[in-house]
């Protein structure tokens, strides 16, 4: 699987959108992007994934540039509950394969 | 839907016993359930993948019969830390992946947290 790069830690207002980015410089044409969050002490959780189109759930909004090699996650109105760690990881779908975290975005919102 | 629930939440156990945890997948079938170890600020480190009626594959370094997997049916895989020590205190997550429209996604348990005293 492609690595990714994401910054360490990031702040948001509370109530301002969170545009958390991650580049994938070595996705292949065959895997997806997935976005998953870690709140303190609890497992991860699934927000959203995509693999050329841009794509918008309950939670989040995934922007994947043109050339794939790199994503923005948008929360649009971030809350307190929003604090977590971010991963962003690129896979094959529709395998058995692992998902591999890497290190991930300590996202903060502040009040 | 696609709830995976783990047990115990937390344990607290003495240097060289065993302890067991549940994984289990509530509201879906799962052939391939996964187990990930987690240290305080580090992030998920997976342990082995678990084949429902096959032996688990370990990643490097992880040994086999100190953490035994055990995935006996389709909607339960356990792990069991074997001589627990000091350094095996950590948080342990499973993983389950579904079978159908959602198969692309996977659905993490709540963790557990192992106390070796």
């Amino acid at each position: 699987d492609a690595k990714t790069t994401q910054p360490t830690s990031m702040d948001c207002a509370e109530g301002r959108a969170a545009n958390l980015p991650c580049n994938h410089s070595t996705i292949s044409g065959n895997e997806y992007v997935y976005w998953y969050r870690q709140i303190h002490s609890q497992g991860p959780q699934y927000i959203i994934h995509g693999l050329k189109n841009n794509e918008t759930n309950e939670m989040a909004s995934l922007i994947i540039t043109e050339d794939r090699k790199s994503s923005t996650l948008i929360l649009p109105h971030a809350t307190l509950r929003d604090t977590a760690v971010y991963y962003c990881i690129v896979r094959v779908a529709n395998t058995g394969n692992q998902f591999y975290f890497g290190t991930g975005t300590s996202l903060t919102v502040i009040p | 839907g696609a709830v995976v629930s783990q047990h115990p939440s937390w344990v607290i156990c003495k240097s060289g016993t065993s302890v067991k945890i549940e994984c289990r997948s509530l509201d879906f079938q799962a052939t391939t359930m996964f187990w990930y170890r987690q240290f305080p600020k580090q992030s998920l480190m997976l342990m082995a993948t678990s084949n429902e009626g096959s032996k688990a594959t370990y990643e490097q370094g992880v040994e086999k019969d100190k953490f035994l997997i055990n995935h006996a049916s389709l909607t339960l895989s356990t792990l069991t830390v074997t001589s627990a020590h000091p350094e095996d205190s950590s948080f342990y997550i499973c993983s389950a992946r579904t079978q159908g429209p959602r198969n692309t996604e996977a659905f993490f348990g709540q963790g557990t947290r192992l106390t070796v005293v």
